[in-house]
């Protein structure tokens, strides 16, 4: 099976650093991508890891390590904003065809 | 353009009830999915269509029907729904080939009655 696995809650406080685990079981992986969310709203793209490393942009960063089934997404300089719900998504073949499939999702809590 | 237009927004229907979700897209991607969500869980994947074929279909109870009729267009056809079938249904276009950045559209929340 799949599974993406990340802490279900984080809090941090405005102008903090957080960093949101994502470990992942999968065959036919091909990257991983980063998803906010916030209550009510879509899904909007925050960054995509098909190689090993750090991928920067701007307050967002995200890592990938493909050995260790790990990736992150760090946030910088925390806002109020940035309070919402990220998913890690495994790229995944199923057949000739790709996929993306969703993590748990980590609830996160910016407080003044 | 850069949206994903999905209607109604907000639909609600009996069991016995047919009706139609719809998605538009004007960004020249050519794979286009269905998501289903539920309150404080992760998108679901439903369907994928590539190149105006259907190339996933995650195991999907018949009563959901998926329909591609050109490039910019998907729809979900909706027969006899279940009361768990409530959900916020996604719909999400990408370049088959970059799959891992989808564009959302803003969902159609669906409740069955």
């Amino acid at each position: 099976g799949q599974s993406l696995e990340q802490p279900s809650e984080v809090t941090a406080v405005e102008g903090a650093i957080v960093q949101i685990n994502c470990t992942y079981q999968t065959s036919g992986f091909y990257g991983l991508s980063w998803y906010q969310q916030h209550d009510g709203g879509a899904p909007t793209f925050l960054s995509y890891n098909a190689l090993d490393g750090l991928e920067e942009t701007g307050r967002f960063s995200s890592f990938l390590s493909r050995s260790d089934s790990y990736g992150y997404l760090l946030l910088q300089e925390l806002q109020m904003k940035d309070s919402a719900s990220y998913f890690c998504a495994g790229v995944i073949s199923s057949g000739s065809a790709r996929q993306l499939t969703f993590g748990s999702g980590t609830q996160l809590t910016v407080l003044p | 353009d850069t949206e994903v237009t999905q209607t109604p927004k907000h639909l609600v229907m009996g069991m016995t009830n047919k009706k139609s979700l719809k998605c538009e897209q004007h960004m020249g991607h050519r794979a286009m999915y269905w998501y289903k969500q539920k309150a404080k869980k992760p998108p679901e994947l439903m369907f994928v269509y590539s190149y105006e074929k259907l190339s996933i279909n995650e195991s999907v109870p018949s009563r959901f029907s998926p329909e591609c009729p050109n490039s910019s267009l998907l729809n979900l056809h909706l027969h006899a729904l279940q009361p768990e079938d409530s959900a916020l249904y996604l719909c999400a276009s990408s370049q088959p080939m970059n799959t891992g950045e989808l564009f959302f559209g803003e969902g159609s929340r669906l409740t069955v009655l």
